[in-house]
């Protein structure tokens, strides 16, 4: 079974720290994926990569960014946490550009 | 731009009912149509995932059909239980490697 994990479920952060948010796939999966959900606006993508040390942003990439040094590691980055960030944030991953999406149990962040 | 919606928001059903859930899309080149389910805090599960040039998918009690013409999915779920209870999201795969989520339809099934 594909195993998408985020390193926390759970963070309560300050306004203007550095948060960063871990996502490991063990399939050797090529594509990684940031999402964050929110009530009544769904789920946006944030950044996604094809490859090691490739990123593009999606959607909503104003205030994060993003790091993919090593194949199974995707790693999302909020320079300055604001309020508005507050979210949960999903990790998701596939083999083929558009195949099955693998998504992980989710970081519950709140920025206070 | 693609568009998907999925009616009814929320769905309340006694166990054991057969039922239907629905998703729409505005434009009709996907290429695949995937759904998930999502329990509450949690992240999403894939379930069935559905190739543009396939009519259905079947895992289980869980049978998903597509119709590009129409633009519809359905998910059919047979003798439901209450550990079918969640939330239901589809979501469509353009063309231009665009995927879009639907809204979700909330699942209770009640003892």
């Amino acid at each position: 079974d594909v195993k998408v994990t985020q390193s926390s479920r759970y963070l309560v952060k300050r306004t203007g720290e550095k948060v960063f948010l871990e996502c490991v796939q063990d399939m050797d999966h090529e594509n990684m994926f940031w999402y964050r959900q929110d009530p009544g606006l769904g789920l946006r993508l944030i950044y996604f990569s094809y490859d090691v040390k490739m990123k593009e942003k999606g959607d909503i990439p104003e205030g994060y960014s993003v790091s993919r040094e090593k194949k199974e590691r995707f790693s999302l980055i909020l320079e300055s946490a604001s309020t508005n960030q507050t979210s949960m944030y999903l990790c998701a991953s596939s083999f083929f550009r558009r195949g099955e999406l693998f998504f992980g149990e989710g970081s519950r962040l709140t920025v206070l | 731009k693609q568009e998907v919606t999925q009616i009814p928001a929320a769905l309340s059903v006694p166990e054991g009912e057969n039922l239907v859930l629905n998703c729409s899309f505005t434009d009709s080149a996907i290429y695949n149509l995937q759904w998930f389910r999502q329990d509450p805090g949690k992240g999403l599960t894939s379930l069935l995932l559905i190739q543009s040039s396939q009519r259905e998918q079947t895992s289980g009690r869980l049978n998903a059909s597509l119709d590009k013409s129409s633009g519809r999915s359905t998910l059919y779920i047979a003798a439901s239980q209450p550990g079918d209870s969640a939330t239901y999201l589809c979501a469509v795969y353009n063309a231009g490697n665009m995927l879009t989520f639907g809204g979700g339809t909330r699942l209770m099934v009640k003892p």
